[in-house]
């Protein structure tokens, strides 16, 4: 079983969209939590941060529910320039220091007129 | 946010031959930095981390003598694809960790090998 499970999509949907993504996980003792965001043959960019008490930044909104090992992603009125793929991304930190992100394979979300 | 520099950006090369390439923070010190690769349509995969000054951890399956890490300095990191071919070839991204454990990543190097 994958460390980061996520649907792979594609994910078509019409501008103003909601759209949901999903992700779990397996290393309970995981300990921070992140989205990231993926443009086509770029390097990936931080998101946000997710957290138990969920978080809102503008039309995004994470969720952690780390009895269920379960992050979600929610993204409202969705835009064209939102095409991208979406990695579910969980962070260890490791004994005697330094920490080590496990990344999903990513969702691919493709916004349509 | 921070600033991570990966060079080149792009690199064709003949199976056989060795490909450098380099990381670097701009603007803060990384005494950690990441190397991880990804294939098309698949996740990031972490290969290696990168520790200034001491040897390199590198994750199960990836051959430490075919990809040599160095981190020589607080600022720079290179990785060297020894006897490339054409499996090796693939997305390589860098990333360094700042003072608060957060990871800045380098906007990758796309190797292609013939």
């Amino acid at each position: 079983r994958k460390e980061v499970e996520q649907d792979p999509g594609p994910f078509n949907v019409p501008e103003g969209a909601t759209v949901a993504f999903n992700c779990t996980y397996s290393n309970s003792a995981s300990q921070s939590f992140f989205w990231y965001r993926q443009d086509c043959r770029k390097e990936p960019k931080l998101l946000m941060s997710v957290y138990s008490s969920g978080n809102e930044d503008g039309r995004f909104t994470a969720q952690l529910n780390r009895a269920s090992q379960y992050i979600s992603l929610l993204i409202r009125d969705s835009k064209l320039s939102d095409s991208a793929t979406y990695l579910c991304v969980v962070n260890k930190i490791l004994t005697g220091g330094g920490n080590k992100l496990t990344f999903g394979t990513g969702t691919q979300l493709k916004v349509e007129l | 946010g921070a600033v991570v520099s990966q060079h080149p950006s792009r690199v064709i090369c003949k199976s056989g031959t060795s490909v450098k390439i380099e990381c670097r923070s701009l603007d803060f010190q990384a005494t950690t930095m990441f190397w991880y690769r990804q294939f098309p349509k698949q996740s990031l995969m972490l290969m290696a981390t990168s520790n200034e000054g001491s040897k390199a951890t590198y994750e199960q399956g990836v051959e430490k003598d075919k990809f040599l890490i160095n981190h020589a300095s607080l600022t720079l990191s290179t990785l060297t694809v020894t006897s490339a071919h054409p499996e090796d070839s693939s997305f390589y991204i860098c990333s360094a960790s700042s003072p608060f454990n957060e990871q800045f990543f380098g906007p990758g190097t796309r190797l292609t090998v013939l």
